[in-house]
């Protein structure tokens, strides 16, 4: 069975750190590029990040302004996203998810709660 | 960059027709990719590639994209339709998502 599953999130301080974690399972892990995805509640879905199957590329989206870093552990079918210096935006259902079928998103963790909170 | 702009909500009776579009300055060269999401689990992918739909999704979904906009239609609605939708392009190597739309199924 193809799977994700995150872990890591929690309840932080605004300014405060967290690791999120992804384990994959059931497909080639190193064969594909992964992505983070997140939902604020009540909102919509937002893109994150990307990492591709060697690290080379990595993409971020505009508004993170350089507090987030992906990377992955192919030999342990692991993605990681690193957060620091939290805002209270950002809280949100993080999700990780990538394209085994090349297009869309076609597999998704069932993501991850993280709650930036003084 | 891409913006995607999806109606807050639709409204749709029961065994008819829903429409749901996506708008996007000339959105019509790029694949539309369709989700559907319902309260509590991640989002599932119901359209991609502007019309069609992965394994496992239900024929009453159909889709298509010319000149700014994409639409997703659900013919034949069922209650179990009920979700919210959202619509998503790639604008390079970014995934683009449009606001959403909250389908209510009457």
């Amino acid at each position: 069975e193809v799977r994700l599953v995150e872990s890591g999130g929690g309840l932080v301080k605004p300014g405060g750190s967290l690791r999120l974690s992804c384990a994959a399972s059931g497909f080639a892990f190193s064969s594909y590029t992964m992505h983070w995805v997140r939902q604020a509640p009540g909102q919509g879905l937002e893109w994150v990040s990307s990492i591709s199957v060697s690290s080379l590329y990595l993409d971020y989206a505009d508004s993170l302004k350089g507090r987030f870093t992906i990377s992955r552990d192919n030999p342990r079918n692991s993605l990681y996203l690193q957060m620091d210096r939290l805002r209270v935006d950002d809280s949100a259902i993080y999700y990780c998810a990538s394209r085994l079928g090349g297009e869309a998103f076609d597999i998704w963790g069932q993501g991850t709660l993280v709650t930036v909170s003084s | 960059s891409t913006e995607l702009t999806q109606p807050l909500s639709v409204s749709v009776a029961l065994g008819q027709t829903a429409t749901i579009t996506c708008g996007g300055d000339n959105i019509g060269p790029k694949s539309v990719h369709w989700y559907q999401q319902k309260p509590g689990p991640a989002p599932v992918l119901v359209i991609y590639r502007d019309s069609v739909r992965p394994s496992g999704i239900p024929e009453r979904f159909s889709g298509s994209n010319s000149g700014d906009t994409a639409t997703l239609t659900i013919s034949g609605a069922q209650a179990g339709d009920e979700a919210d939708y959202y619509c998503q392009v790639w604008d390079g190597s970014s995934a683009v998502f449009g606001g959403g739309t909250k389908l209510t199924v009457l």
